[in-house]
């Protein structure tokens, strides 16, 4: 069976510090990546998707980057966060190809200070 | 015009009681329709798969109508259980799903 590791579950960073979060898929092989963020009381917010190794589509101009450096490995990042970056990330997969279920992790709750 | 829209509630129902919301899309070649359950602080499980023909899973109803752009969820029998938000996701002819805000729902004993 599939499986989506996310961590960490979560994490306390001042303004201007480097950021880091990791998701890695098991059980499948070619699977499309995504990285979401949800404000507080609002809806996902699509940041990134991935198709594969090297592919990564970014929806939203800001200060977050996100890598795919291994079919099942999906990674965001950011050289300086800062306070509106806070947020409850969520990383989720798919099967290649269009119209499949999003499968989630289980969260990020970054609170920049 | 945002992709998804859902009336963000909240729907306060008794146990035991039907309730019932939509969510409307604009796209209207989208092809996927899924409901989701998201409980507070964690992440969104996907609750159902929503097909033309419209499907029921247990207390759960769905259905879809493709011309007027909507697809509604209906819980029969409320359970406390059953309190939390519920998303809307659409999918089109490419790797990104769209999501509504969602919909609260509270059930109260």
């Amino acid at each position: 069976s599939q499986t989506i590791h996310q961590w960490p579950a979560t994490l306390v960073q001042p303004v201007g510090s480097p950021l880091s979060l990791e998701c890695t898929v098991e059980g499948t092989s070619n699977p499309n990546l995504y990285w979401y963020r949800q404000a507080a009381g609002r809806g996902l917010q699509l940041l990134f998707y991935s198709v594969g190794i090297g592919q990564i589509s970014s929806e939203v101009p800001q200060n977050l980057s996100a890598s795919r450096p291994q079919d099942r490995q999906f990674i965001l990042s950011s050289k300086k966060l800062l306070l509106s970056d806070s947020g409850f990330y969520l990383c989720a997969w798919t099967r290649s190809g269009g119209n499949e279920k999003l499968f989630f992790g289980s969260g990020t709750q970054l609170s920049v200070l | 015009r945002k992709e998804v829209e859902q009336d963000p509630g909240p729907f306060n129902v008794p146990e035991g009681a039907t309730v019932a919301f939509n969510c409307t899309y604009s796209n209207s070649a989208s092809q996927s329709f899924f409901w989701y359950r998201q409980d507070c602080r964690k992440e969104p499980k996907l609750l159902m798969s929503v097909y033309s023909s419209g499907n029921e899973d247990g207390r759960f109803t769905a259905q879809l109508n493709r011309a007027s752009q909507y697809i509604s969820l209906l819980i029969r029998d409320s359970k406390l259980s059953d309190s939390a938000t519920y998303l809307c996701v659409v999918g089109s002819n490419d790797y990104k799903l769209s999501f509504g805000a969602g919909t609260t729902v509270t059930v109260r004993a």
